[in-house]
């Protein structure tokens, strides 16, 4: 299986700060990379499909990069409602496997 | 809008059988790909499988032999059972639509404890 190495586990950020997020795949995984927010008691919500292109709806304050086994989430003005945990899942090849998760609070 | 809801058992005993139903709106099952996810306390997550839109199925091998995805296309729903489960399978279980999921359910929590 691909392993994902999400970081930081946590992250305090304060508003208007420019937020990043990495997602490590053991092996190359060819930009298929989603990122999701989840808010508490909500279901996860897709942000970012295939490293890049950003899901209908989502501010576009929220950007992904990133090429074989490092990828980036980035929040380019953290706003209040962005309080959330954040986590990546690599679709290249199965089992699909997630990130350990993000949590975004503000200081 | 496509919505999902996961229903069933809060509590499932140790060595019986978890059955978790998803009631899909908006959206007919028989298009695209509809799956299984779990976050386990502590936040693992593990993709669990899915079924197509053909009634085709694939499974996580770490659960190949317990795990059995079916559907009900005339009530737009699909199933999970997941058999023997231990005290392990004490997760959040999410049904989601595509395989590399866009939309997503509540989710609905399962104890396993006797």
């Amino acid at each position: 299986d691909i392993q994902m190495t999400q970081s930081p586990s946590f992250l305090s950020a304060t508003v208007g700060d420019r937020v990043t997020i990495n997602c490590k795949a053991s092996q190359n995984i060819n930009k298929y990379l989603n990122w999701y927010q989840q808010k508490l008691g909500e279901a996860p919500k897709r942000l970012i499909y295939n490293t890049n292109s950003l899901q209908t709806g989502i501010p576009s304050r929220f950007s992904g990069s990133g090429s074989g086994t490092d990828y980036t989430l980035t929040i380019s003005s953290l706003q209040p409602e962005d309080v959330a945990t954040y986590f990546c899942l690599q679709h290249n090849s199965g089992p699909y496997t997630f990130g350990a998760g993000t949590k975004l609070e503000l200081k | 809008e496509v919505q999902l809801q996961e229903s069933g058992p809060g509590l499932v005993k140790p060595s019986q059988s978890l059955s978790l139903t998803c009631s899909v709106t908006g959206y007919s099952i028989t298009s695209n790909y509809w799956g299984w996810i779990r976050k386990f306390p502590g936040n693992k997550m593990e993709w669990m499988g899915y079924i197509s839109y053909s009634g085709s199925t694939s499974y996580n091998p770490s659960l190949k032999s317990r795990i059995s995805i079916t559907r009900d296309t005339s009530k737009n729903q699909f199933f999970l059972q997941l058999n023997s489960v231990t005290t392990e399978d004490t997760a959040t279980y999410y049904c989601a639509r595509r395989v590399h999921p866009d939309y997503w359910g509540q989710g609905v929590m399962v104890t396993v404890s006797s």
